[in-house]
């Protein structure tokens, strides 16, 4: 069964640096979103990304994030200079077209020391 | 008022009872519902979408009630692997990002 992958599982990183994480998309998919979610809270939508741009973001996706699809099978979210309150589970997602269900990854634990 | 709003629970039933969860929403230009489960610590997978006029699948049963801006979930014969974080989650008309409740905890005692 295809899937959402995720790398890496967990990352720790001194406060103010900057971080990748990656995600691969199943492959037929259009649609790719990145959500987080803190620890004990709920998910949170940050961002989706269709045919090459930002179609969507929240008010949590400011200028110290950035999306990018570098190539035909890995979607990025960077984060430029991490804070602590960044520290939270980030889940990539993709879907097929921009209103059915999305399918997730298994998460980049990010903790910000 | 929160946009899609879960009873949290925790909610401990014994193994073959049947649960029900409710989810209330916000915004009536809602269009798309889903059910998602979660384990701790891991990911949300899909449940189940939930159609205007339910739908049903194995043990489970989703009903959508637009009037009132009301979803539930039917959970029957619960089984010790159902007990997991159930995610009510809704799309806007034209929006892309799904919109999470905070989820109920549900734990199958044997």
């Amino acid at each position: 069964e295809p899937e959402v992958t995720q790398t890496p599982s967990h990352q720790v990183t001194q406060m103010g640096q900057e971080v990748i994480l990656r995600c691969v998309p199943i492959s037929n998919h259009l649609y790719f979103y990145w959500y987080r979610q803190i620890l004990g809270q709920k998910v949170e939508f940050l961002v989706s990304f269709y045919n090459n741009e930002i179609s969507e973001k929240s008010e949590i996706f400011d200028d110290q994030f950035s999306v990018e699809r570098p190539d035909g099978s890995n979607f990025t979210l960077k984060i430029r200079s991490t804070k602590l309150e960044d520290s939270a589970m980030y889940f990539c997602a993709s879907s097929v077209v921009g209103d059915t269900e999305a399918f997730f990854g298994q998460g980049t634990r990010l903790t910000v020391v | 008022r929160k946009e899609v709003e879960q009873d949290p629970g925790p909610f401990n039933v014994p193994e073959g009872a049947t649960v029900a969860f409710n989810c209330t929403y916000s915004n009536s230009a809602s269009q798309s519902f889903f059910w998602y489960r979660q384990d701790c610590r891991k990911e949300p997978k899909l449940l189940m979408s939930v159609y205007s006029s339910g739908n049903e699948d194995g043990r489970f049963t989703a009903q959508l009630n637009r009037a009132s801006q009301y979803i539930s979930l039917l959970i029957r014969d619960s089984k010790l692997s159902d007990s997991a974080t159930y995610l009510c989650v809704v799309k806007l008309r034209g929006a892309q990002k799904l919109v999470f409740g905070q989820g109920t905890r549900l734990t199958i005692n044997p």
